[in-house]
Protein backbone atom coordinates (compact mmCIF):
# COMPACT_ATOMS: atom_id res chain seq x y z
CA UNK A 1 0.00 0.00 0.00
CA UNK A 2 0.96 3.56 0.08
CA UNK A 3 3.23 4.98 2.53
CA UNK A 4 1.93 7.94 4.70
CA UNK A 5 4.32 10.30 5.92
CA UNK A 6 3.23 10.96 9.89
CA UNK A 7 5.11 13.81 11.89
CA UNK A 8 6.57 14.73 14.38
CA UNK A 9 6.91 10.76 15.66
CA UNK A 10 6.43 11.90 19.04
CA UNK A 11 5.59 15.26 21.36
CA UNK A 12 6.23 15.73 24.51
CA UNK A 13 4.22 18.56 25.89
CA UNK A 14 3.01 20.20 28.88
CA UNK A 15 -0.86 20.22 29.61
CA UNK A 16 -2.70 23.12 28.40
CA UNK A 17 -0.22 23.44 25.55
CA UNK A 18 -1.84 23.00 21.67
CA UNK A 19 -0.78 20.52 19.51
CA UNK A 20 -0.26 20.21 15.75
CA UNK A 21 0.70 16.87 13.73
CA UNK A 22 0.13 16.37 9.95
CA UNK A 23 0.46 13.18 7.83
CA UNK A 24 1.31 13.71 4.10
CA UNK A 25 1.27 11.41 0.91
CA UNK A 26 2.44 10.95 -2.70
CA UNK A 27 -0.96 9.72 -3.45
CA UNK A 28 -4.75 11.04 -3.38
CA UNK A 29 -6.77 9.72 -0.95
CA UNK A 30 -10.77 10.22 -0.95
CA UNK A 31 -10.99 9.90 2.73
CA UNK A 32 -8.63 10.93 5.50
CA UNK A 33 -8.96 9.18 9.37
CA UNK A 34 -7.65 10.40 12.45
CA UNK A 35 -7.40 7.33 14.99
CA UNK A 36 -6.12 7.37 18.58
CA UNK A 37 -5.04 3.99 20.21
CA UNK A 38 -3.86 3.51 23.87
CA UNK A 39 -1.82 0.76 25.28
CA UNK A 40 -3.68 -2.75 24.99
CA UNK A 41 -6.30 -1.38 22.95
CA UNK A 42 -7.65 -1.26 19.23
CA UNK A 43 -7.17 2.41 17.49
CA UNK A 44 -10.73 4.23 18.42
CA UNK A 45 -12.00 6.60 15.12
CA UNK A 46 -11.36 10.70 15.95
CA UNK A 47 -12.50 12.20 12.60
CA UNK A 48 -13.38 11.05 9.22
CA UNK A 49 -12.92 14.02 6.19
CA UNK A 50 -14.60 13.41 2.99
CA UNK A 51 -14.03 16.86 1.26
CA UNK A 52 -10.56 18.43 -0.23
CA UNK A 53 -9.94 21.46 2.06
CA UNK A 54 -12.95 19.93 4.72
CA UNK A 55 -12.06 21.44 8.35
CA UNK A 56 -13.93 19.03 11.07
CA UNK A 57 -13.90 19.31 14.72
CA UNK A 58 -14.62 17.00 17.52
CA UNK A 59 -14.38 18.69 20.79
CA UNK A 60 -11.19 20.08 21.50
CA UNK A 61 -9.53 18.19 17.96
CA UNK A 62 -10.09 19.96 14.72
CA UNK A 63 -8.82 18.15 11.49
CA UNK A 64 -8.29 19.31 7.97
CA UNK A 65 -8.25 17.52 4.86
CA UNK A 66 -5.59 19.18 3.12
CA UNK A 67 -6.86 21.19 -0.97
CA UNK A 68 -4.66 19.49 -2.36
CA UNK A 69 -5.89 15.66 -1.45
CA UNK A 70 -2.57 14.72 -0.67
CA UNK A 71 -2.48 15.71 3.21
CA UNK A 72 -4.53 16.14 6.16
CA UNK A 73 -3.49 17.89 9.91
CA UNK A 74 -4.68 17.24 13.25
CA UNK A 75 -4.51 19.66 15.85
CA UNK A 76 -5.52 19.52 19.66
CA UNK A 77 -6.40 22.63 22.07
CA UNK A 78 -5.43 22.64 25.60
CA UNK A 79 -4.33 19.19 26.11
CA UNK A 80 -4.91 17.12 29.07
CA UNK A 81 -3.45 14.31 30.28
CA UNK A 82 -5.89 11.70 28.95
CA UNK A 83 -5.13 12.96 25.38
CA UNK A 84 -1.69 10.58 26.19
CA UNK A 85 -1.68 8.01 23.47
CA UNK A 86 -0.90 7.15 19.64
CA UNK A 87 -2.46 9.33 17.11
CA UNK A 88 -2.71 7.19 13.51
CA UNK A 89 -3.34 9.09 10.22
CA UNK A 90 -4.84 6.70 7.72
CA UNK A 91 -5.84 7.22 3.62
CA UNK A 92 -7.94 5.82 2.56
CA UNK A 93 -7.36 3.62 -0.96
CA UNK A 94 -10.17 1.64 -2.32
CA UNK A 95 -11.40 -0.73 0.14
CA UNK A 96 -8.23 -0.12 2.18
CA UNK A 97 -6.76 2.19 4.72
CA UNK A 98 -2.95 3.21 4.65
CA UNK A 99 -1.99 4.02 7.68
CA UNK A 100 0.89 6.97 9.19
CA UNK A 101 3.81 5.44 12.06
CA UNK A 102 1.61 7.36 14.27
CA UNK A 103 2.51 10.27 16.42
CA UNK A 104 3.27 9.09 20.50
CA UNK A 105 2.06 11.91 22.58
CA UNK A 106 3.27 12.71 26.26
CA UNK A 107 1.17 15.26 28.23
CA UNK A 108 2.39 15.78 31.93
CA UNK A 109 0.78 17.51 34.29
CA UNK B 1 -24.53 -1.04 20.00
CA UNK B 2 -21.70 -3.55 21.13
CA UNK B 3 -18.26 -2.78 19.13
CA UNK B 4 -15.92 -4.84 17.07
CA UNK B 5 -14.65 -8.20 19.52
CA UNK B 6 -11.75 -10.24 18.97
CA UNK B 7 -11.42 -13.83 19.95
CA UNK B 8 -8.84 -14.60 22.31
CA UNK B 9 -7.12 -11.39 23.02
CA UNK B 10 -3.89 -13.10 23.42
CA UNK B 11 -2.04 -16.03 21.95
CA UNK B 12 1.21 -18.22 22.15
CA UNK B 13 2.01 -20.36 19.66
CA UNK B 14 5.13 -22.44 18.67
CA UNK B 15 7.18 -21.85 14.90
CA UNK B 16 5.26 -24.01 12.34
CA UNK B 17 1.62 -24.48 13.82
CA UNK B 18 -0.67 -22.85 12.58
CA UNK B 19 -3.66 -20.11 13.98
CA UNK B 20 -7.44 -18.75 13.76
CA UNK B 21 -8.34 -15.53 15.10
CA UNK B 22 -11.72 -14.30 15.37
CA UNK B 23 -13.70 -11.45 14.24
CA UNK B 24 -17.47 -10.13 15.34
CA UNK B 25 -18.06 -7.19 13.46
CA UNK B 26 -20.34 -3.98 14.56
CA UNK B 27 -24.20 -5.08 14.31
CA UNK B 28 -25.20 -3.92 10.40
CA UNK B 29 -21.92 -3.71 9.46
CA UNK B 30 -21.10 -6.02 6.45
CA UNK B 31 -17.17 -5.26 5.77
CA UNK B 32 -14.47 -6.52 7.51
CA UNK B 33 -10.67 -5.81 7.70
CA UNK B 34 -7.87 -7.16 9.42
CA UNK B 35 -4.40 -5.38 10.09
CA UNK B 36 -1.20 -6.39 11.46
CA UNK B 37 0.53 -3.66 13.78
CA UNK B 38 4.31 -4.48 14.20
CA UNK B 39 6.60 -1.90 16.10
CA UNK B 40 8.41 -1.66 12.84
CA UNK B 41 6.13 -1.81 10.14
CA UNK B 42 2.96 -0.24 12.05
CA UNK B 43 -0.04 -1.00 10.95
CA UNK B 44 -0.47 -2.94 7.77
CA UNK B 45 -3.56 -4.06 5.90
CA UNK B 46 -4.39 -8.34 5.19
CA UNK B 47 -7.40 -8.09 3.59
CA UNK B 48 -11.11 -6.72 3.87
CA UNK B 49 -14.41 -9.08 2.79
CA UNK B 50 -17.65 -7.94 2.02
CA UNK B 51 -20.54 -10.42 1.57
CA UNK B 52 -18.38 -13.44 2.04
CA UNK B 53 -16.24 -11.86 -0.64
CA UNK B 54 -12.34 -11.18 -0.13
CA UNK B 55 -12.32 -7.88 -2.37
CA UNK B 56 -8.72 -6.53 -1.30
CA UNK B 57 -5.73 -7.44 -0.57
CA UNK B 58 -2.36 -6.46 1.04
CA UNK B 59 1.30 -7.64 0.49
CA UNK B 60 1.34 -10.55 2.56
CA UNK B 61 2.09 -14.31 1.84
CA UNK B 62 -0.16 -17.02 0.96
CA UNK B 63 0.37 -18.27 4.62
CA UNK B 64 -2.46 -15.13 5.61
CA UNK B 65 -5.95 -16.33 4.72
CA UNK B 66 -8.97 -15.30 5.77
CA UNK B 67 -13.22 -15.60 5.26
CA UNK B 68 -16.47 -14.74 6.09
CA UNK B 69 -19.50 -15.55 7.36
CA UNK B 70 -23.08 -15.21 6.41
CA UNK B 71 -23.81 -13.45 9.75
CA UNK B 72 -19.95 -10.85 8.91
CA UNK B 73 -18.04 -12.76 11.08
CA UNK B 74 -14.81 -13.15 10.12
CA UNK B 75 -11.74 -15.57 10.78
CA UNK B 76 -8.19 -14.94 9.55
CA UNK B 77 -6.10 -17.90 9.46
CA UNK B 78 -2.09 -18.38 9.57
CA UNK B 79 -0.57 -21.48 8.83
CA UNK B 80 3.48 -22.25 9.29
CA UNK B 81 3.64 -19.67 12.14
CA UNK B 82 7.20 -18.02 11.36
CA UNK B 83 8.62 -15.97 14.49
CA UNK B 84 8.31 -12.84 12.54
CA UNK B 85 4.56 -13.00 12.97
CA UNK B 86 4.42 -11.93 16.30
CA UNK B 87 2.07 -9.16 16.18
CA UNK B 88 -1.11 -7.40 17.30
CA UNK B 89 -3.78 -8.40 14.80
CA UNK B 90 -6.68 -5.85 14.79
CA UNK B 91 -10.02 -6.59 12.69
CA UNK B 92 -11.71 -3.67 11.46
CA UNK B 93 -15.71 -3.48 10.56
CA UNK B 94 -17.17 -1.00 8.35
CA UNK B 95 -20.34 -0.56 6.01
CA UNK B 96 -18.30 -1.07 3.25
CA UNK B 97 -20.69 0.79 0.77
CA UNK B 98 -19.79 3.80 -1.60
CA UNK B 99 -21.31 6.59 0.51
CA UNK B 100 -20.13 8.64 2.84
CA UNK B 101 -19.77 7.39 6.24
CA UNK B 102 -18.95 3.66 5.00
CA UNK B 103 -15.41 3.51 5.05
CA UNK B 104 -15.41 4.68 8.59
CA UNK B 105 -13.67 1.47 10.07
CA UNK B 106 -13.80 0.39 13.33
CA UNK B 107 -11.71 -1.30 15.23
CA UNK B 108 -11.68 -4.80 18.29
CA UNK B 109 -9.01 -4.43 20.51
CA UNK B 110 -6.69 -6.88 18.95
CA UNK B 111 -5.66 -10.27 19.34
CA UNK B 112 -2.12 -10.41 20.54
CA UNK B 113 -0.09 -13.21 18.78
CA UNK B 114 3.30 -14.45 19.87
CA UNK B 115 5.20 -17.06 17.98
CA UNK B 116 7.81 -18.68 19.66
Amino acid sequence: GQQLNQSPQSMFIQEGEDVSMNCTSSSIFNTWLWYKQEPGEGPVLLIALYKAGELTSNGRLTAQFGITRKDSFLNISASIPSDVGIYFCAGQSGYALNFGKGTSLLVTP
Amino acid sequence: KAGVTQTPRYLIKTRGQQVTLSCSPISGHRSVSWYQQTPGQGLQFLFEYFSETQRNKGNFPGRFSGRQFSNSRSEMNVSTLELGDSALYLCASSLGRRTSGSYEQYFGPGTRLTVT
